[in-house]
């Protein structure tokens, strides 16, 4: 049961356009949300994460917003720059449980043309 | 040296093959995880070490054996394997369950079973 799921597996975008990355969850005991970026040949690195108590967390050109009556959280990035093309991966976390553990999606790739 | 280490960046290896893929984090952490990513799937959490003592093992085949030797360190034995295992490795760390930040990972070890 896959309880983290990101269904575009490729997102193609013009430099200086918004990119919208989606994620969807199923286990609502998730209250905790990260976005992870990764460049081939290296490791995942955190980008920017959201709170269940908030809807919406904006760090710069990087915004995320989440709907929890749909289960959905969404990544927003403008403008999109050539350098923004990466894996972007969604996790969820149920950060007030014990034992919690982040969980991942597929990760979708962004590529920003210019 | 900083953040989290993983040696080899490479590896191939036969079904008849014993090797090891080591992870050290210098970032004082007391948690740490390895992680397998296979292409279109999410990142699937394998064990979770803290305090060195071994808190999850997520239905892994007994031909993945980790260690943790202490805190900083962190092996994953591998043998006889499949070549279905061919994937990227990653090590991760963490302070805590799950940090504002998440995880730090380190770049992964690419494994070929040949």
């Amino acid at each position: 049961d896959q309880q983290v799921k990101q269904n575009s597996p490729s997102l193609s975008v013009q430099e200086g356009r918004i990119s919208i990355l989606n994620c969807d969850y199923t286990n609502s005991m998730f209250d905790y949300f990260l976005w992870y970026k990764k460049y081939p040949a290296e490791g995942p690195t955190f980008l920017i994460s959201i709170s269940s108590i908030k809807d919406k967390n904006e760090d710069g050109r990087f915004t995320v917003f989440l709907n929890k009556s749909a289960k959905h959280l969404s990544l927003h990035i403008v403008p999109s720059q050539p350098g923004d093309s990466a894996v972007y991966f969604c996790a969820a976390s149920g950060r007030g449980a014990s034992g919690s553990r982040l969980t991942f999606g597929e990760g979708t790739q962004l590529t920003v043309n210019p | 040296e900083t953040g989290v280490t993983q040696t080899p960046r490479h590896l191939v290896m036969g079904m008849t093959n014993k090797k090891s893929l080591k992870c050290e984090q210098h970032l004082g952490h007391n948690a740490m995880y390895w992680y397998k990513q296979s292409a279109k799937k999410p990142l699937e959490l394998m064990f979770v070490y803290s305090l060195e003592e071994r808190v999850e093992n997520n239905s892994v085949p007994s031909r993945f054996s980790p260690e943790c030797p202490n805190s900083s360190h962190l092996f994953l034995h591998l043998h006889t394997l499949q070549p279905e295992d061919s994937a990227l490795y990653l090590c991760a760390s963490s302070q805590g369950a799950v940090p504002a930040e998440g995880y730090t990972f380190g770049s992964g070890t690419r494994l070929t079973v040949v």
